[in-house]
């Protein structure tokens, strides 16, 4: 079983739309968790960490759900910038992190 | 902003070629890390390394692999023997501790 699964996408929509997408994981153990950023070709760059009340950072929205092991990402007022690979990401009980294999947001004129 | 440095930016090899990335990570960071990504799949851990030796490695961190801090700045990730299946991006990260991890821009090996 995946450590950490994410819908693949890709979400196609236009500027302006919210677009929202989850993640889960397997291991109840998490400690931490994280919405990386990543263009093509390029390195996964921190977007926000996801905190157990829910945060928000500008336009974009992260809840963590413990219960049912997922977390998920919103987006609001999306622009054409924000087109990337979101990669939800996981840290269990060491350093090392757990990276889902991302969903593709594309965000159209 | 301080930034994970990598060299090179792209390396190409032939197989069976040993090769070392370089990278230099952040100046107060304690916590150093190699990731590879293969093209279209998602980034894997390779190894931690903390207090001058490994703290943890994947599965795919074999006999092949190894990781070397030769002095206060630089972090070297080794491969012995490339294999075609070695091609991938390596990303080299640093952090702290638990939070704030940065990653370099990776240097892109392509075995041939």
């Amino acid at each position: 079983r995946k450590e950490v699964e994410q819908d693949p996408g890709p979400f196609n929509v236009p500027e302006g739309a919210t677009v929202a997408f989850n993640c889960t994981y397997s291991n109840s153990a998490s400690q931490s968790f994280f919405w990386y950023r990543q263009d093509c070709r390029k390195e996964p760059k921190l977007l926000m960490s996801v905190y157990s009340s829910g945060n928000e950072d500008g336009r974009f929205t992260a809840q963590l759900n413990r219960a049912s092991q997922y977390i998920s990402l919103l987006i609001r007022d999306s622009k054409l910038s924000d087109s990337a690979t979101y990669l939800c990401v996981v840290k269990f009980d060491d350093y090392k992190l757990s990276f889902g294999a991302g969903t593709t947001v594309t965000v159209r004129a | 902003e301080p930034e994970v440095t990598q060299t090179p930016s792209h390396q190409v090899t032939q197989m069976g070629q040993e090769v070392i990335l370089r990278c230099v990570p952040i100046s107060n960071h304690l916590y150093f890390y190699w990731y590879r990504q293969i093209l279209g799949q998602k980034v894997e851990f390779l190894v931690s390394f903390y207090n001058n030796e490994i703290s943890e490695k994947s599965e795919i961190f074999d006999d092949q692999f190894s990781v070397e801090r030769p002095d206060g700045s630089n972090f070297t990730l080794k491969i012995r023997s490339t294999k075609l299946e070695d091609s991938a991006m390596y990303f080299c990260a640093s952090s702290v501790g638990d939070e704030g991890y940065t990653f370099g821009s990776g240097t892109r090996l392509t075995v041939v």
